[in-house]
């Protein structure tokens, strides 16, 4: 299948370990993250958000936190899974009209069973 | 689950030849994007469409790209000619005006363009 990403930084942990995945983010005017998912050959999907005003949201296995002051974000995944093996790619984007999201650059996660 | 459509999934062609990408987003969504994705980066927008108009449209190379949505739904990318450089995935998604959503782009699963 197709291979996302050659060059990426790679995490590698063991099933049922709780994973964190770092994102450097590039404009401190940004609204709006967002976590992606890629997995080989499909295109990314929609994991968890947060809004600038926030500094931390959790979802189901997934927590995100946000550092506004270093520019840093962090995707935290819980008792992690072999289904979880992917890229992720943090993104930012503005509360205007022009929401096109700007994507740093990813990671890849593998999960050892 | 409604999804983003995108073809054809692989496309190799020659330089200098055109190609031409389809996308059918969600049904309703008015907001469509094209993103290029160079092996081992992170995607990069191309163009934006709010319904048929284009909303953003800065990082598209318009001496060889074109793009239209002549009815405010699907969408067709053009590249001619193609260089060597253009190989990557190209990326459709799409997204709702919804309020409570409109944060959320669904992408398709992507056009993976290789050019020889």
């Amino acid at each position: 299948g197709e291979n996302v990403g050659l060059h990426l930084p790679t995490l590698s942990v063991q099933e049922g370990d709780n994973s964190i995945i770092n994102c450097a983010y590039s404009n401190s005017a940004s609204d709006y993250f967002i976590w992606y998912k890629q997995e080989s050959g499909k295109g990314p999907q929609f994991i968890i958000d947060i809004r600038s005003n926030m500094d931390k949201r959790q979802g189901q296995r997934v927590t995100v936190l946000l550092n506004k002051t270093v520019k840093h974000l962090s995707l935290q995944i819980a008792a992690t899974q072999p289904g979880d093996s992917a890229v992720y790619f943090c993104a930012e984007t503005f509360d205007t009209g022009r929401r096109a999201l700007t994507f740093g650059s990813g990671t890849r996660l593998q999960v050892q069973p | 689950e409604a999804e983003v459509a995108q073809s054809p999934r692989y496309k190799i062609t020659e330089k200098s030849q055109a190609v031409a990408f389809w996308c059918d987003p969600i049904s309703g969504h008015a907001t469509l994007y094209w993103y290029r994705q160079i092996l081992g980066q992170g995607p990069e927008l191309l163009v934006q469409f709010q319904d048929e108009s284009v909303v953003d449209d800065s990082q598209l190379p318009k001496d060889r790209f074109s793009a239209e949505r002549l009815k405010g739904v699907d969408s067709t990318l053009k590249i001619q000619p193609a260089e060597l450089g253009d190989s990557a995935m190209y990326l459709c998604a799409s997204s709702s005006d919804d309020m409570t959503e409109k944060y959320e782009q669904y992408f398709g699963p992507g056009t993976r363009l290789t050019v020889t």
